[in-house]
Parts: C-alpha cells; sequence; structure tokens
C-alpha cells in the first residue's frame, strides 16, 4: 500500500531552470495538496485541486503552476526557479474535504543554487 | 485568517513521563483538527482526527481533545519512550477551501 509518493526525493537546481515534481496517490483521493515547508513558517498550502481537472490557489502560489490531469496525479511546475523557492515540499491527499484524514508524502528536499 | 499555534516549541522529558502538547487555534470554525508527527527528514504521518463534533479521539498511548470553545486541542502522550521523539505538529481543517492550517509544532525528546 503505497498512499502518497512524491518525486524525486531530493533536486539541486541552477537559478532558471524549470522542473516539475510529481505526487501520486493509489487511495482513490479527490482532493490533492502541495505544500512547502520552511523553517520558522511551518508549511503554508502552494496550491490545491478538488478533483480531477481543477486546480485552485493556496496561501503561497506564486512562482508555481499545477495539474492534475488524472485523478491519481497531481503536479507541481517550477517554471524558472528562484533561490526563494529552496524548501522541502510536501503533497498530500484526503477523499474528502471534511470529515477525513489528509495523508502525506515523504517529501521533496529541493534546493535553488 | 485561521491561526494555530503550538505551545511549548520544544519539550525534554525523561523516559516513563507524561505528557501533554498543546494547540490553540483562533477560528472556532472548524471541521476537524488532525494531529500529525514529522521525524527528520521525513513526512507527515497522521496520528489522530478529532470531528468537530467530537471531545476526544484515542490510539494506544495516544489521546487527543477538541474543545471548539476555548480554541483549543491538547495531545496527550502516556508513558513516553525514546521512540517517540518527534516533531508533533497540530492543523485545523476549515475556512472556505476546507485548508489545513498547520501550527509550527513541538519538538518532543524523551530521555532514556
Amino acid at each position: 500500500n503505497a498512499g502518497v509518493t512524491q518525486t524525486p526525493k531530493f533536486r539541486v537546481l541552477k537559478t532558471g531552470q524549470s522542473m516539475t515534481l510529481l505526487c501520486a496517490q493509489d487511495m482513490n483521493h479527490e482532493y490533492m495538496y502541495w505544500y512547502r515547508q520552511d523553517p520558522g513558517m511551518g508549511l503554508r498550502l502552494i496550491h490545491y485541486s478538488v478533483g480531477e481537472g481543477t486546480t485552485a490557489k493556496g496561501e503561497v502560489p506564486d512562482g508555481y503552476n499545477v495539474s492534475r490531469l488524472k485523478k491519481q496525479n497531481f503536479l507541481l511546475g517550477l517554471e524558472s526557479a528562484a533561490p526563494s523557492q529552496t524548501s522541502v515540499y510536501f503533497c498530500a491527499s484526503s477523499y474528502g474535504q471534511v470529515n477525513t484524514e489528509a495523508f502525506f508524502g515523504q517529501g521533496t528536499r529541493l534546493t535553488v543554487v | 485568517k485561521q491561526e494555530v499555534t503550538q505551545i511549548p516549541a520544544a519539550l525534554s522529558v525523561p523516559e516513563g513521563e507524561n505528557l501533554v502538547l498543546n494547540c490553540s487555534f483562533t477560528d472556532s470554525a472548524i471541521y476537524n483538527l488532525q494531529w500529525f508527527r514529522q521525524d527528520p527528514g521525513k513526512g507527515l504521518t497522521s496520528l489522530l482526527l478529532i470531528q468537530s463534533s467530537q471531545r476526544e479521539q484515542t490510539s494506544g498511548r495516544l489521546n487527543a481533545s477538541l474543545d471548539k470553545s476555548s480554541g483549543r486541542s491538547t495531545l496527550y502522550i502516556a508513558a513516553s519512550q525514546p521512540g517517540d521523539s518527534a516533531t508533533y505538529l497540530c492543523a485545523g481543517r476549515g475556512g472556505s477551501n476546507y485548508k489545513l492550517t498547520f501550527g509550527k509544532g513541538t519538538l518532543l525528546t524523551v530521555n532514556p
């Protein structure tokens, strides 16, 4: 039972490069989320999706784009990476919005130099 | 805007001690509150979910309570063990987009 799987686990980018982080869940969850975790700032919501084909902005969406072409996958893109995007990125999913648990992936540690 | 605060930021206890971690939130209109554990360099592991209609949930040595009227939740850990050492995070789900708002966590160290 894989749960929520994030790819890659680590990555180093140069400023201006682009990349895509992949999140896959095998629990048939409708809702998926991307968070970033920074020291002293806690976890902050970047973007989220309430179902296949939908996306919405969270607290800190600037510099990121997302897509949810398939229910099980939620992609986070950085078009032109900046050092301020150095962080640990977590994907999460939940079956519903209200009375269900959120499950998290193991994280992607991204460094932008 | 929902704000979640966890006190203390760090806690060190001897093995075997019972302890309480605190979580407070500003908007009582939450749908549920979830407690997570995070080990260094790892993801978040869900420990307990308390629905807004519930007062507490128990799992093994863990007991979480929720008091919406006072905006507080507590996580009680009985007979702590060195393996309980981790960062504990609470998150409230609410608002128009049902998002989870996290506290900054309590770093727990249980000393043998």
